[in-house]
């Protein structure tokens, strides 16, 4: 089956820094990637969409200049998070999406703790 | 404003007999509707998805039924199993685009 891969798994930063998360589909070509942001004990909450060569689309409420991503090949997404805080402390999670499927294919997340 | 939402915070079964997840939404545009499992601190694996121009799919143990009528779709799972207790999460699509709607979980317990 398909497979998604983040990195890093578990990040901790200081705040005022910045944080990279990769995204990766390994078998597949990713036309499309989403990132998600959950927070304990609520619904996955869709950050952004991306698709390969174009600028992210950005869901009502999220800073596109805090959250930078990047689709730059159909295999690689990646998240910055610029000059964290702690209320950005969350588990993101990522998934990717081809033409042939409609499943998103999640990867396994990546843990964030801004201190 | 939640478009997808499973009521039942957390559910408990005992094994081998039926568990039944529920979710609800609100827009009708929505054309095709998954359910995905997850455990703590790894991402939602897919698990069984269904078309808004049908009524059921099966797949093994798992079951999906969707009431369009009533904005309203169910998940079985016959027989339960340990290995099932799982976070669940219920996802609609809309029809012009790529993004899901995530329901906010229902977690389940299978007790041996």
């Amino acid at each position: 089956g398909a497979v998604v891969s983040q990195h890093p798994s578990r990040v901790i930063c200081k705040s005022g820094t910045s944080v990279k998360i990769e995204c990766r589909s390994l078998d597949f070509q990713a036309t499309t990637m989403f990132w998600y942001r959950q927070f304990p004990k609520q619904s996955l909450m869709l950050m952004a969409t991306s698709n390969e060569g174009s600028k992210a689309t950005y869901e009502q409420g999220v800073e596109k200049d805090k959250f930078l991503i990047n689709h730059a090949s159909l295999t690689l997404s990646t998240l910055t998070v610029t000059s964290a805080h702690p209320e950005d402390s969350s588990f993101y999670i990522c998934s990717a999406r081809d033409l042939a499927h409609y499943e998103q294919y999640f990867g396994p997340g990546t843990r964030l703790t801004v201190t | 404003d939640q478009q997808v939402k499973q009521n039942s915070p957390s559910l408990s079964v005992q094994e081998g007999r039926i568990s039944i997840l529920n979710c609800d939404y609100t827009n009708s545009m929505f054309d095709y509707f998954l359910w995905y499992k997850k455990y703590p601190a790894e991402g939602p694996t897919f698990l069984i998805s269904i078309s808004s121009i049908k009524d059921k799919n099966e797949d093994g143990r798992f079951t999906v039924f969707l009431n369009k009528s009533a904005k309203h779709l169910s998940l079985h799972i016959v027989p339960s199993q340990p290995g099932d207790s799982a976070v669940y999460f219920c996802a609609a699509r809309l029809g012009t685009g790529n993004q899901f709607y995530f329901g906010t979980g229902t977690s389940l317990t299978v007790i041996p």
